[in-house]
């Protein structure tokens, strides 16, 4: 089946330190690739997008400056949150798709900054 | 617009009845609805989809509508459980756009 591992599940970090998280898309290759962040009480913003054959795009409010986003293949993407502050932390999740299909998440990576 | 508007976003119901849960759309070329379950501490999950090309989709206990011309679509549980109780998220998602956003949630109480 497909399934999607991220990594690490729970990680903290101090403020204005950075921190990167890992996604890895098994039994499927991704054809998109997603992050997204859910802060406490919201629901899920997209940051960035990231597609085959495709460049980056990251949505209003998030920055490669501070979001870079490492897709190397089909299957692994990796985020960076770099500077983090308390208005950084919340649940970051991984959702990756086969073309049109439904969206396949990881268990997400909390942030927690200190 | 790319807004996915859900409601309500707290619904408390009685174990055995059922529970309904909205959301509008402004993307008139959206043709794709996933509808998502979260527990506490887990990831989301899918748990019913539906395709413009339908209006009615039905399994184990879960019913989508869709209404394209009123840009509205809906998840209805019949019999509700206590294991039902849980963060439901509706989504829309168009063809060759990979991009799919999510409406802001539903949480569903539901009580013995």
């Amino acid at each position: 089946g497909a399934l999607v591992y991220q990594y690490p599940r729970r990680t903290i970090c101090k403020s204005g330190t950075s921190m990167r998280m890992e996604c890895q898309a098994v039994g499927f290759q991704a054809t998109s690739v997603a992050w997204y962040r859910q802060s406490p009480q919201k629901t899920f913003e997209l940051i960035a997008l990231s597609t085959v054959n495709s460049a980056i795009k990251y949505e209003q409010n998030f920055t490669q400056e501070k979001f870079p986003i490492s897709h190397p293949n089909l299957s692994f993407s990796s985020m960076t949150v770099l500077n983090a502050y308390l208005e950084d932390r919340g649940l970051y999740l991984c959702g990756a798709r086969r073309d049109n299909t439904e969206v396949f998440f990881g268990k997400g990576t909390r942030l927690t900054v200190v | 617009g790319e807004q996915v508007e859900q409601l309500p976003s707290i619904l408390r119901v009685q174990e055995g009845s059922s529970a309904s849960i909205n959301c509008t759309y402004e993307n008139s070329a959206s043709n794709y609805f996933p509808w998502y379950k979260q527990e506490p501490g887990e990831n989301p999950k899918l748990i019913i989809d539906i395709r413009s090309n339908m209006e009615r989709k039905q399994t184990q206990g879960l019913i989508v509508l869709l209404d394209k011309k009123a840009k509205r679509f809906s998840l209805h549980i019949t019999d509700t459980q206590p294991g039902d109780s849980a963060m439901y998220f509706c989504a829309a998602s168009t063809t060759g756009g990979y991009k799919v956003v999510f409406g802001s949630g539903t949480r569903l109480l539901v009580s013995p």
